[in-house]
């Protein structure tokens, strides 16, 4: 079965330290992507990074940072230089092919807590 | 450019009333659309995808349904309300087979 899981509720961390959203995922297929969103507390989803299943770099966007181990099906999230701003909720999401279409499956998420 | 447009942003409705989500895409073609619920501090629960109009897939057996009516237009609705559908709504695109999802604003309801 295709699943995503992140097993911190939540999470504390100084402003300007780095800190990393634990992903993991499961999977069958040998092609698929991985995502993490934010969501503060307005309740849009904002797009953060993406991995793809054959990418050989990790991926990058700004501060934030995608630590793929694909072996080991984790998609963690680095987030550098922590802002106050960045106090949220975090998704990681696998795009997963099933039933005939595309799907995007969310694990149950991690809430931020950016401290001055 | 793309957006995504869905409303109203929150909506307070009595048990056992009628519902109808409105969700609109600009600025593409043929797009993957999406309704998701998100229970108070919980991830993203799937309810309905389509690739088409009229094409419609419901991943949870529950009290909604969806429609397609036209290209970019993804609608949500129930006949009764329960008490169990509030919650936060979102509709959400996806070019065909790439790419992520692009997620609009939400809507907050809740039954009473």
């Amino acid at each position: 079965a295709q699943k995503i899981t992140q097993t911190q509720p939540g999470m504390f961390v100084q402003e300007k330290e780095a800190v990393t959203l634990d992903c993991t995922y499961d999977t069958s297929d040998p092609s698929y992507g991985l995502f993490w969103y934010k969501q503060p507390s307005s309740g849009e989803m904002i797009f953060l990074i993406y991995q793809g299943s054959y990418d050989q770099q990790n991926a990058t966007e700004g501060r934030y940072s995608l630590n793929f181990q694909k072996a080991r099906k984790s998609a963690n999230l680095v987030i550098s230089a922590s802002q106050l701003g960045d106090s949220a909720m975090y998704f990681c999401a696998m795009r997963a092919f099933s039933g005939g279409y595309n799907k995007l499956i969310f694990g149950a998420g991690t809430r931020l807590a950016v401290h001055p | 450019s793309q957006t995504i447009h869905q409303w109203p942003a929150t909506l307070v409705q009595p048990v056992g009333s009628p519902l109808s989500l409105e969700c609109t895409v600009e600025g593409t073609s043929n797009p993957n659309l999406y309704w998701y619920r998100q229970a108070a501090g919980r991830g993203l629960q799937l309810l309905f995808y389509s690739v088409g109009i009229g094409q419609i897939s419901s991943e949870v057996p529950q009290n909604l349904s969806a429609s397609r009516p036209q290209d970019r237009q993804f609608i949500l609705s129930s006949k009764k309300l329960l008490l169990s559908d509030s919650g936060f709504y979102l509709c959400a695109w996806s070019v065909r087979g790439v790419g992520g999802y692009t997620f609009g604003s939400g809507t907050r309801l809740t039954v009473v």
